[in-house]
Protein backbone atom coordinates (compact mmCIF):
# COMPACT_ATOMS: atom_id res chain seq x y z
CA UNK A 1 0.00 0.00 0.00
CA UNK A 2 0.81 3.63 -0.35
CA UNK A 3 2.80 4.95 2.58
CA UNK A 4 4.63 8.71 3.12
CA UNK A 5 6.81 8.70 6.03
CA UNK A 6 8.49 11.74 7.10
CA UNK A 7 11.05 12.47 9.92
CA UNK A 8 13.59 14.84 11.20
CA UNK A 9 11.38 17.78 12.70
CA UNK A 10 12.38 18.94 16.16
CA UNK A 11 13.18 21.80 18.26
CA UNK A 12 15.59 24.27 16.21
CA UNK A 13 16.47 27.80 17.19
CA UNK A 14 16.24 30.67 15.50
CA UNK A 15 18.38 31.15 12.20
CA UNK A 16 19.08 27.83 12.79
CA UNK A 17 18.66 24.64 9.77
CA UNK A 18 16.91 21.52 9.73
CA UNK A 19 16.51 18.63 7.00
CA UNK A 20 13.10 17.26 6.32
CA UNK A 21 12.74 13.93 4.59
CA UNK A 22 9.95 11.49 3.46
CA UNK A 23 10.85 8.40 2.40
CA UNK A 24 7.72 6.73 -0.17
CA UNK A 25 6.67 3.46 -0.89
CA UNK A 26 3.91 1.08 -2.27
CA UNK A 27 3.72 2.95 -5.64
CA UNK A 28 6.45 3.83 -8.40
CA UNK A 29 8.23 6.84 -6.92
CA UNK A 30 9.44 8.62 -9.80
CA UNK A 31 6.75 8.99 -11.64
CA UNK A 32 5.08 11.51 -9.22
CA UNK A 33 5.72 14.89 -7.96
CA UNK A 34 5.70 16.26 -4.35
CA UNK A 35 4.60 18.81 -2.18
CA UNK A 36 5.63 20.24 1.09
CA UNK A 37 2.45 21.76 2.67
CA UNK A 38 2.60 22.86 6.89
CA UNK A 39 -0.17 23.61 9.32
CA UNK A 40 1.35 26.34 12.21
CA UNK A 41 -0.72 25.97 15.95
CA UNK A 42 -4.17 26.70 15.59
CA UNK A 43 -3.99 28.01 11.59
CA UNK A 44 -4.60 26.74 8.32
CA UNK A 45 -2.87 24.64 6.22
CA UNK A 46 -0.04 26.60 3.83
CA UNK A 47 1.29 25.32 0.40
CA UNK A 48 4.86 25.30 1.34
CA UNK A 49 6.96 23.58 -1.87
CA UNK A 50 6.80 21.51 -4.90
CA UNK A 51 8.83 19.41 -7.00
CA UNK A 52 7.94 17.63 -10.04
CA UNK A 53 8.15 14.17 -10.85
CA UNK A 54 11.68 14.82 -12.92
CA UNK A 55 12.70 16.97 -10.43
CA UNK A 56 13.18 19.84 -13.70
CA UNK A 57 10.45 22.44 -11.69
CA UNK A 58 10.92 23.09 -8.35
CA UNK A 59 8.11 26.10 -6.86
CA UNK A 60 8.54 27.48 -3.75
CA UNK A 61 6.17 29.83 -1.36
CA UNK A 62 7.04 33.50 -1.15
CA UNK A 63 7.23 32.94 2.96
CA UNK A 64 9.77 30.07 2.34
CA UNK A 65 11.83 31.33 -0.91
CA UNK A 66 15.23 31.73 -0.56
CA UNK A 67 15.82 30.07 2.93
CA UNK A 68 14.17 26.73 1.82
CA UNK A 69 14.70 24.27 -0.82
CA UNK A 70 12.95 21.00 -1.74
CA UNK A 71 14.83 17.75 -3.67
CA UNK A 72 14.30 14.49 -4.11
CA UNK A 73 16.36 10.81 -4.35
CA UNK A 74 14.39 8.92 -6.53
CA UNK A 75 17.29 5.58 -5.51
CA UNK A 76 15.98 6.29 -1.99
CA UNK A 77 12.55 7.13 -2.83
CA UNK A 78 12.94 9.88 -0.68
CA UNK A 79 11.88 14.13 -0.58
CA UNK A 80 13.46 16.27 1.18
CA UNK A 81 12.83 19.94 2.54
CA UNK A 82 16.01 22.14 3.60
CA UNK A 83 15.33 24.50 6.07
CA UNK A 84 17.62 26.70 6.70
CA UNK A 85 17.39 30.23 8.51
CA UNK A 86 14.60 29.63 10.08
CA UNK A 87 12.19 32.01 11.87
CA UNK A 88 9.69 31.25 15.06
CA UNK A 89 6.67 31.60 12.44
CA UNK A 90 8.29 28.30 10.61
CA UNK A 91 6.91 26.36 13.32
CA UNK A 92 4.34 23.92 12.59
CA UNK A 93 3.48 20.55 11.52
CA UNK A 94 4.66 19.96 7.97
CA UNK A 95 3.22 17.44 5.43
CA UNK A 96 5.05 15.67 2.21
CA UNK A 97 2.02 14.99 -0.09
CA UNK A 98 2.13 13.14 -3.19
CA UNK A 99 0.31 14.15 -6.91
CA UNK A 100 -2.71 12.63 -7.62
CA UNK A 101 -1.99 12.39 -11.27
CA UNK A 102 1.51 10.76 -12.33
CA UNK A 103 4.09 12.83 -15.00
CA UNK A 104 2.33 16.02 -14.05
CA UNK A 105 3.80 18.97 -15.57
CA UNK A 106 2.60 21.35 -13.36
CA UNK A 107 2.15 21.77 -9.84
CA UNK A 108 -1.58 22.06 -10.02
CA UNK A 109 -2.99 18.46 -9.04
CA UNK A 110 -4.65 17.29 -6.18
CA UNK A 111 -2.76 15.39 -3.37
CA UNK A 112 -4.02 12.39 -2.59
CA UNK A 113 -1.70 10.55 -0.22
CA UNK A 114 0.06 12.35 2.78
CA UNK A 115 2.31 11.64 5.26
CA UNK A 116 1.79 11.89 9.33
CA UNK A 117 3.79 14.79 9.35
CA UNK A 118 6.29 15.82 11.58
CA UNK A 119 6.95 19.10 14.18
CA UNK A 120 9.28 21.39 13.34
CA UNK A 121 9.51 24.31 16.42
CA UNK A 122 11.23 27.28 15.96
CA UNK A 123 12.44 28.72 19.78
CA UNK A 124 15.21 29.75 21.70
CA UNK B 1 -5.62 36.34 3.84
CA UNK B 2 -5.61 33.51 0.65
CA UNK B 3 -6.49 34.74 -2.59
CA UNK B 4 -9.02 31.86 -2.63
CA UNK B 5 -11.85 33.46 -0.65
CA UNK B 6 -13.67 30.86 2.00
CA UNK B 7 -16.80 31.50 4.48
CA UNK B 8 -14.66 31.04 8.19
CA UNK B 9 -17.74 28.60 9.37
CA UNK B 10 -20.42 26.79 8.19
CA UNK B 11 -23.28 24.67 10.18
CA UNK B 12 -25.90 22.22 9.92
CA UNK B 13 -27.92 19.62 11.20
CA UNK B 14 -27.53 15.99 10.85
CA UNK B 15 -28.77 14.66 7.98
CA UNK B 16 -28.71 18.01 5.94
CA UNK B 17 -26.63 19.19 3.30
CA UNK B 18 -24.15 22.19 3.53
CA UNK B 19 -22.02 23.74 0.50
CA UNK B 20 -19.04 25.58 1.23
CA UNK B 21 -17.80 27.95 -1.55
CA UNK B 22 -14.49 28.80 -2.64
CA UNK B 23 -14.15 32.28 -4.60
CA UNK B 24 -10.96 33.09 -7.08
CA UNK B 25 -9.93 35.24 -9.56
CA UNK B 26 -8.46 35.52 -12.90
CA UNK B 27 -5.29 34.37 -11.94
CA UNK B 28 -6.09 30.73 -10.22
CA UNK B 29 -9.70 29.43 -11.00
CA UNK B 30 -11.01 31.66 -13.34
CA UNK B 31 -8.01 31.09 -15.41
CA UNK B 32 -9.01 27.31 -15.65
CA UNK B 33 -6.95 25.84 -13.00
CA UNK B 34 -8.70 22.99 -10.63
CA UNK B 35 -9.79 23.39 -7.54
CA UNK B 36 -9.27 20.41 -4.90
CA UNK B 37 -10.79 20.12 -1.38
CA UNK B 38 -9.52 18.63 1.75
CA UNK B 39 -10.66 17.72 4.85
CA UNK B 40 -8.49 18.07 7.81
CA UNK B 41 -9.43 16.67 11.19
CA UNK B 42 -7.42 17.55 14.14
CA UNK B 43 -4.12 15.41 14.56
CA UNK B 44 -4.78 13.70 11.19
CA UNK B 45 -2.98 14.43 7.96
CA UNK B 46 -5.72 16.26 5.39
CA UNK B 47 -7.77 14.01 3.12
CA UNK B 48 -8.57 14.65 -0.24
CA UNK B 49 -12.14 14.35 -0.85
CA UNK B 50 -13.08 16.40 -4.59
CA UNK B 51 -10.18 16.89 -7.44
CA UNK B 52 -10.23 18.18 -10.18
CA UNK B 53 -13.16 20.39 -9.42
CA UNK B 54 -15.74 17.77 -9.23
CA UNK B 55 -13.96 14.21 -9.22
CA UNK B 56 -14.18 11.50 -5.73
CA UNK B 57 -11.35 9.48 -4.88
CA UNK B 58 -12.17 5.74 -4.43
CA UNK B 59 -13.18 5.64 -0.72
CA UNK B 60 -15.06 8.63 -0.87
CA UNK B 61 -18.72 8.80 -0.17
CA UNK B 62 -21.05 10.05 -2.83
CA UNK B 63 -22.11 12.52 -0.22
CA UNK B 64 -19.24 15.03 -1.38
CA UNK B 65 -19.53 16.34 -4.52
CA UNK B 66 -17.83 19.21 -6.32
CA UNK B 67 -18.59 22.07 -9.09
CA UNK B 68 -17.01 24.60 -10.50
CA UNK B 69 -18.09 28.15 -12.55
CA UNK B 70 -16.44 31.30 -13.54
CA UNK B 71 -14.37 32.25 -10.75
CA UNK B 72 -15.94 29.89 -7.76
CA UNK B 73 -16.39 26.67 -6.73
CA UNK B 74 -18.40 24.24 -3.77
CA UNK B 75 -17.84 21.74 -2.07
CA UNK B 76 -21.64 20.25 -1.18
CA UNK B 77 -22.23 17.52 1.45
CA UNK B 78 -25.32 15.79 2.08
CA UNK B 79 -26.91 13.52 4.21
CA UNK B 80 -24.15 15.42 6.98
CA UNK B 81 -23.26 13.09 9.82
CA UNK B 82 -21.05 13.69 13.16
CA UNK B 83 -18.19 12.49 11.91
CA UNK B 84 -17.97 15.13 9.37
CA UNK B 85 -17.40 18.14 11.53
CA UNK B 86 -14.06 19.56 10.91
CA UNK B 87 -12.25 22.23 8.92
CA UNK B 88 -12.50 22.17 4.56
CA UNK B 89 -9.98 23.86 2.99
CA UNK B 90 -10.09 24.35 -1.40
CA UNK B 91 -6.58 24.55 -3.10
CA UNK B 92 -5.71 25.82 -6.33
CA UNK B 93 -2.82 27.53 -8.35
CA UNK B 94 -2.16 30.66 -9.41
CA UNK B 95 0.06 32.14 -12.25
CA UNK B 96 0.68 35.29 -10.65
CA UNK B 97 4.23 36.21 -10.20
CA UNK B 98 6.39 32.54 -10.74
CA UNK B 99 3.30 30.63 -10.31
CA UNK B 100 2.03 29.17 -6.40
CA UNK B 101 0.02 26.75 -4.92
CA UNK B 102 -2.48 28.25 -2.94
CA UNK B 103 -5.27 27.06 -0.15
CA UNK B 104 -8.04 28.95 0.96
CA UNK B 105 -7.83 29.91 4.84
CA UNK B 106 -10.78 26.66 5.96
CA UNK B 107 -13.99 26.60 6.74
CA UNK B 108 -14.89 25.15 9.96
CA UNK B 109 -18.04 22.98 9.52
CA UNK B 110 -20.13 22.33 13.21
CA UNK B 111 -22.69 19.35 12.54
CA UNK B 112 -25.42 20.69 15.46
Amino acid sequence: QVQLVESGGGLVQPGGSLRLSCIASGFPFGNFGFHWVRQAPGKGLEWVAFIQYDAKKKLYADSVRGRFTISRDNSKSAVYLQLNSVRPDDTAVYFCARDVEPFAMTAAEGCDYWGQGTLVTVSS
Amino acid sequence: QSVLLQPPSVSGAPGQRVTISCTGSSSNIDAGFDVHWYQKLPGTAPKLLIYENDKRPSGVPDRFSGSKFGASASLAISGLQAEDEGDYYCKSYDNSRSGFVVFGDGTKLTVL
